[in-house]
């Protein structure tokens, strides 16, 4: 079956700095990609996505690219700030509406 | 604001009880998914329904139930609780067209804490 599997947290990191969540997955045929955040006491937001190699979504600073080759959609971001601290949930999604989640990263931004 | 609402937002009860959880999908969206979201277990998914018909099974127990209804509104009933079934749980929706990739972008709710004493 699908499975994605994310870095375990969690992840602490002063302000400006680079972050990077790793996520890989396993499925048959071509999944869409999402990554989700889940700030504290709400729930999950979707932050971007993309339905097909190559594809590069981006949303408020982060960026994730589809990698079939490495079957790999790793977030990033150039520069955290204290109210990216959340945590962010890698996720596929056959097409049959079927979403598998990771196990979501905690991300701790300092100031 | 996703345009998923859920009710009640809290909720404490006691074991072996029942109690029911409601999802208003945003509107439009034909697919509501419930999940559930536990300390140790993480997100996990537990059924989805489709235009008032169940299209996929997670995770769930035989004492949780759900069903949809033709205002595309949706219940989870939650029976003979157990202390391990406290968890936050999540409803989300999507326009859910079989087969359509890049569609299947779920919406979520802000979800509800159950406390099972």
């Amino acid at each position: 079956g699908d499975s994605v599997t994310q870095m375990e947290g969690p992840v602490t990191l002063s302000e400006e700095a680079f972050l990077t969540i790793n996520c890989t997955y396993t499925a048959t045929g071509y999944p869409s990609l999402f990554w989700y955040v889940q700030y504290p006491g709400e729930g999950l937001q979707l932050l971007l996505k993309a339905t097909k190699a190559d594809d590069k979504g981006s949303n408020k600073g982060f960026e994730a690219t589809y990698r079939k080759e490495t079957t790999s959609f790793h977030l990033e971001k150039g520069s955290v700030q204290v109210s990216d601290s959340a945590v962010y949930f890698c996720a596929l999604a056959d097409g049959y509406q079927k979403v598998t989640f990771g196990t979501g990263t905690k991300l701790q931004v300092i100031p | 604001d996703s345009g998923v609402t859920q009710t009640p937002k809290h909720l404490i009860t006691a074991t072996g009880q029942r109690v029911t959880l409601r999802c208003s999908p945003r509107s439009g969206d034909l697919s509501v998914y419930w999940y559930q979201q536990s300390l140790d277990q993480g997100l996990q998914f537990l059924i989805q329904y489709y235009n008032g018909e169940e299209r996929a099974k997670g995770n769930i127990l035989e004492r949780f139930s759900a069903q949809q209804f033709p205002d595309l509104h949706s219940e989870l009933n939650l029976s003979s609780l157990e202390l391990g079934d406290s968890a936050l749980y999540f409803c989300a929706s999507s326009a859910g067209l079989q087969g359509t990739l890049g569609k299947n972008i779920q919406y979520f709710g802000a979800g509800t804490r159950l406390s099972v004493l």
